[in-house]
């Protein structure tokens, strides 16, 4: 079974700074999808960055990237120019490629980061 | 645009009784998921259905369970509620499997 791992459960950061969250994952697969989700107080779970596991190139997103090491099996997230708006929880998250297998289309999450933003 | 439609948004239950969670997709998406999120956790697979059929099962107690309809709206049931099924009930929906999940504002389930 894959497993996600996020070994920061806080971070925090000066605003207009840079900070970069950690996620490593465990999987057998070759061909999957990774993403960061991001759960401000509100609770709702928004799609900031997605990054297909086929793909060499990172992901960009304005001020968010992504450094995707596939062999080393790690997807941080970085965050430049950090705003106010920032402040949230963070979830790395896995999807497998391969849709005829159970469990398959689930997303796997990791424990989450709480990011800090101060002003 | 369009998002998901979660519905009701909050809900009091108390134990042993029955409660029935909606969701909406975005029009046209044809994939609906559901996921629980209890207090301070990540948010955990339930179940998912595609084309009004389930694909996909996770660890959704044998107390729940869901369907899809013609209109691809989704609905959730929850009997005989126990304290620890208080949670955020989250669904998700895509355009088709494989695809963005896309989440809904969530239902936040109290069971006291």
């Amino acid at each position: 079974a894959q497993t996600v791992t996020q070994s920061q459960p806080e971070m925090s950061v000066q605003e207009a700074e840079t900070v970069t969250l950690s996620c490593t994952y465990d999987t057998s697969e070759s061909d999957y999808y990774l993403f960061w989700y991001k759960q401000p107080p509100s609770r709702q779970m928004i799609l900031v960055i997605r990054q297909e596991a086929y793909k060499q190139q990172n992901a960009t997103e304005n001020r968010f990237s992504v450094n995707f090491q596939k062999a080393a099996k790690s997807f941080s997230l970085k965050i430049s120019d950090s705003q106010l708006g920032d402040a949230a929880m963070y979830f790395c998250a896995y999807r497998s490629a391969s849709l005829g297998i159970q469990g398959a289309q689930k997303l796997v999450f990791g424990q989450g980061t709480r990011l800090t933003i101060n002003p | 645009a369009a998002g998901v439609i979660q519905s009701p948004r909050h809900l009091i239950k108390e134990k042993r009784e029955t409660a029935t969670l909606k969701c909406y997709p975005i029009p046209r998406h044809d994939t609906v998921y559901w996921y629980q999120q209890g207090p301070g956790q990540d948010p955990q697979f339930l179940i998912s259905f595609y084309e009004k059929m389930q694909s996909d099962k996770g660890s959704i107690p044998d107390r729940f369970s869901a369907q899809q309809f013609s209109d691809y709206h989704s609905e959730l049931n929850m009997s005989s509620l126990e304290l620890g099924d208080s949670a955020l009930y989250f669904c998700a929906s895509s355009l088709k499997r494989g695809s963005e999940q896309y989440f809904g504002p969530g239902t936040r389930l109290t069971v006291t």
